[in-house]
C-alpha cells in the first residue's frame, strides 16, 4: 500500500534556529513529490515539485531535497511567518488518466518570536 | 487575481438534509479535484473532473455527487448527509492532471 509519512507532527522552533522536515515514502513508480503550505483556516499553497532523486529547490528561506526514500523541507533561519503546517504529497506514475496523489498528515510548525 | 472560489465557507447541516458546494477558478486551468480534510488523515479525494465533461471517482466518492458545470465550475453535492461527513472540504484546480494543486479556501461543513 503506497504510504506517505511526515515527521514530526509538530516542531517548535525559536526564530533563527534551522531545522528540516522530514517527508517519507513507501509508493512504486513515483512521477512527483509536492510540498505544500497551509495557513489555519486557508487552503494549502503549493511550495514545491520534485521529480528525481538529488533534485533540489529553493524559495527564500526554503530548500526541498528529494531521494529515493524521503524528502525533506529544510527551513533556514526561520521567521514567525514561517509558521504553518507543511504537507507533503507523492504522485504515482501511471499510464494515462488520473494519476494518483497521496497527501502525508502534515508537519505543524510553529517559530517563536 | 481570486484563483479557486468556494461557496459557502460554513454550512451546518441535519442528518439526512442535502446541499450543493460551489467551486470557480479562473486560471483556464483544465482538471479540477474534491477533497475533504480531517484531522489526523491526510487529504483524501473524493471526485476529480480531468477535463471539461468528465468527472471520475477518487477513494472516497461514497455518498457523493459531482457536476463539472464549464469548464470554470465544478461543485459537489451531498444527497442525504450523514455525520460522518462532517469535514472540511477543499476543491482544486491544476492546468491537468498530475500538476501542482492550487486549492480555495475550504467548506467547514458541520453534520449533525
Amino acid at each position: 500500500e503506497d504510504q506517505v509519512t511526515q515527521s514530526p507532527e509538530a516542531l517548535r522552533l525559536q526564530e533563527g534556529e534551522s531545522s528540516s522536515l522530514n517527508c517519507s515514502y513507501t509508493v512504486s513508480g513515483l512521477r512527483g513529490l509536492f510540498w505544500y503550505r497551509q495557513d489555519p483556516g486557508k487552503g494549502p499553497e503549493f511550495l514545491f515539485t520534485l521529480y528525481s532523486a538529488g533534485e533540489e529547490k529553493e524559495k527564500e528561506r526554503l530548500k526541498a531535497t528529494l531521494t529515493k526514500k524521503e524528502s525533506f523541507l529544510h527551513i533556514t533561519a526561520p521567521k514567525p511567518e514561517d509558521s504553518a503546517t507543511y504537507l507533503c504529497a507523492v504522485q504515482l506514475g501511471t499510464s494515462g488518466g488520473y494519476q494518483k496523489v497521496t497527501f502525508g498528515t502534515g508537519t505543524k510548525l510553529q517559530v517563536i518570536p | 487575481n481570486a484563483g479557486v472560489t468556494q461557496t459557502p465557507k460554513f454550512q451546518v447541516l441535519k442528518t439526512g438534509q442535502s446541499m450543493t458546494l460551489q467551486c470557480a477558478q479562473d486560471m483556464n486551468h483544465n482538471s479540477m479535484y474534491w477533497y475533504r480534510q480531517d484531522p489526523g488523515m491526510g487529504l483524501r479525494l473524493i471526485y476529480y473532473s480531468a477535463s471539461e465533461g468528465t468527472t471520475d471517482k477518487g477513494e472516497v466518492p461514497n455518498g457523493y455527487n459531482v457536476s463539472r458545470l464549464n469548464k470554470r465550475e465544478f461543485s459537489l453535492r451531498l444527497e442525504s448527509a450523514a455525520p460522518s461527513q462532517t469535514s472540511v472540504y477543499f476543491c482544486a484546480s491544476s492546468e491537468a492532471t498530475g500538476g501542482a494543486l492550487h486549492f480555495g479556501n475550504g467548506t467547514r461543513l458541520t453534520v449533525t
